[in-house]
């Protein structure tokens, strides 16, 4: 079957630093994204891994082990402005591109 | 260079009506998805359409819902006899035909029926 996991939830201090983890189990991948939902907004991309390792984007990376079926979102610095959800999402293989979806992690930043 | 487009922005129907929603993707995107977010869950696939073809529509309920993106035009997701639990967000999101690995997403339409 397919699953992906992510916390529901989670609180953080202003300029800390905070790892959002993200766990998939899907009939194939072909690349893990991590997108950011503000309330009532659309998602926005935020990383894309498809090889071992780790991307880094300014105050934000995010790691994938396919062997192990996890991925994390790291955000350094954080600012109020980075409360939201954050998103997991798989993409199988195949020619289709479409994505599963984790539930989302919701992030509080907190003065 | 707009962003993806998505209109009404809110639409309100009673049961038994049709909602028409539509999405503009970017310029240069040839490729659409319809996802759809229930309050409180994650968003689902829908549908994938490239002009004038619908690529994997396993997302989809077999009933009343029908999705399309014309040669020229918006794509169009219908759903016919909307019932309460239509009730959703509908996000478009839009991808080029090369560098296929962002979808860049509308602002959604979010529908309420009554």
């Amino acid at each position: 079957g397919q699953n992906i996991d992510q916390p529901t939830e989670m609180t953080a201090t202003e300029g800390a630093i905070v790892q959002i983890n993200c766990t998939y189990q899907t009939s194939g991948f072909n690349g893990l994204f991590w997108y950011q939902q503000h309330a009532g907004e659309a998602p926005t991309f935020l990383s894309y891994n498809v090889l071992d390792g780790l991307e880094e984007k300014g105050r934000f990376s995010s790691f994938l082990s396919r062997s192990k079926g996890y991925s994390y979102l790291l955000l350094k610095e954080l600012q109020m402005k980075d409360s939201a959800s954050y998103l997991c999402a798989v993409r199988e293989t195949g020619n289709n591109r479409k994505l599963i979806w984790g539930l989302g992690t919701s992030l509080a930043v907190n003065p | 260079n707009a962003g993806v487009m998505q209109n009404p922005r809110h639409l309100v129907r009673r049961r038994g009506q049709e909602a028409r929603l539509r999405c503009s993707p970017m310029k240069g995107h040839s490729h659409v998805y319809w996802y759809r977010q229930l309050p409180e869950e994650g968003l689902k696939f829908m549908v994938y359409l490239q002009k004038e073809n619908i690529i994997d529509e396993s997302g989809m309920p077999k009933e009343r819902f029908s999705a399309e993106f014309p040669k020229e035009g918006p794509s169009i997701l219908r759903i016919q006899q909307v019932v309460r639990g239509d009730s959703a967000a509908y996000f478009c999101a839009s991808s080029p035909p090369v560098h296929e690995n962002e979808q860049y997403f509308g602002p959604g339409t979010r529908l309420t029926v009554t």
